[in-house]
């Protein structure tokens, strides 16, 4: 079956920029979309297709791709960003959906 | 304001199933899909499957074909999940989320936008 890969944890002090990245072999041909999930609460869509970001988002949440690697990117850092950071797309059929293992950002 | 509703915890016993409910408000429940996603304590989120809220067609994980059933009742906006078979790891919080629908192609499918969810629901299956 289809997988992302994600790395397990990040470490960032507050004010700097975090990457956190995630591999597959479809997503040359499929979009990514990041998730951001606090403890207790539900996921939070905060980029779709590779680099679009949802209103209300704010503009230090930017998303890439390259190859079979997107990346997510928060430049400054704020206390408020630790949370699990998911990424998530389809399998090259584009109608099975997957999860990677998800990502805890730890802001120092 | 756009949100989905869902019903509230269960408890099971092993075999047994369960039927987890979802209401939209504040759009056009029919223009959508909705997607089930669940959660195991301290685990990643794991996608179940998919319908499409207008005409009821749906495509399930591998992993969950045959023991899971999505529903929709577009006179009520709810979207129904139904596991049967439960076992112990079956316990999870249990997601819904809406997606957009692409037509384009002649045959509808999300895109993979899960812009809105529901609170979750946690289902807890123990003898």
């Amino acid at each position: 079956s289809y997988e992302l890969t994600q790395p397990p944890s990040v470490s960032v002090s507050p004010g700097q920029t975090a990457r956190i990245t995630c591999s597959g072999d479809a997503l040359p041909k499929q979009y990514a979309y990041w998730y951001q999930q606090k403890p207790g609460q539900a996921p939070v869509l905060v980029i779709y297709k590779d680099s679009e970001r949802p209103s209300g988002i704010p503009e230090r949440f930017s998303g890439s791709s390259s190859g079979t690697t997107v990346t997510l990117t928060i430049s400054g850092v704020q206390a408020e960003d630790e949370a699990d950071y998911y990424c998530q797309s389809a399998d090259s059929s584009g109608t099975l959906w997957v999860f990677g293992g998800g990502t805890k950002l730890t802001v120092l | 304001q756009v949100q989905l509703v869902q019903s509230g915890a269960e408890v099971k016993k092993p075999g047994a199933s369960v039927k987890v409910s979802c209401k939209a408000s504040g759009y056009t429940f029919t223009s959508y899909a909705m997607h089930w996603v669940r959660q195991a304590p301290g685990q990643r989120l794991e996608w179940m499957g998919w319908i499409n809220a207008g005409n009821g067609n749906t495509k399930y994980s591998q992993k969950f074909q045959g023991r899971v059933t999505i529903t929709r009742d577009t006179s009520a906006s709810t979207a129904y999940m139904e596991l049967s078979s439960l076992r112990s790891e079956d316990t999870a919080v249990y997601y819904c989320a809406r997606d957009v629908l692409d037509c384009s192609g002649g045959s509808c499918a999300p895109v993979g936008t899960f812009d809105i969810w529901g609170q979750g629901t946690m289902v807890t299956v123990s003898s």
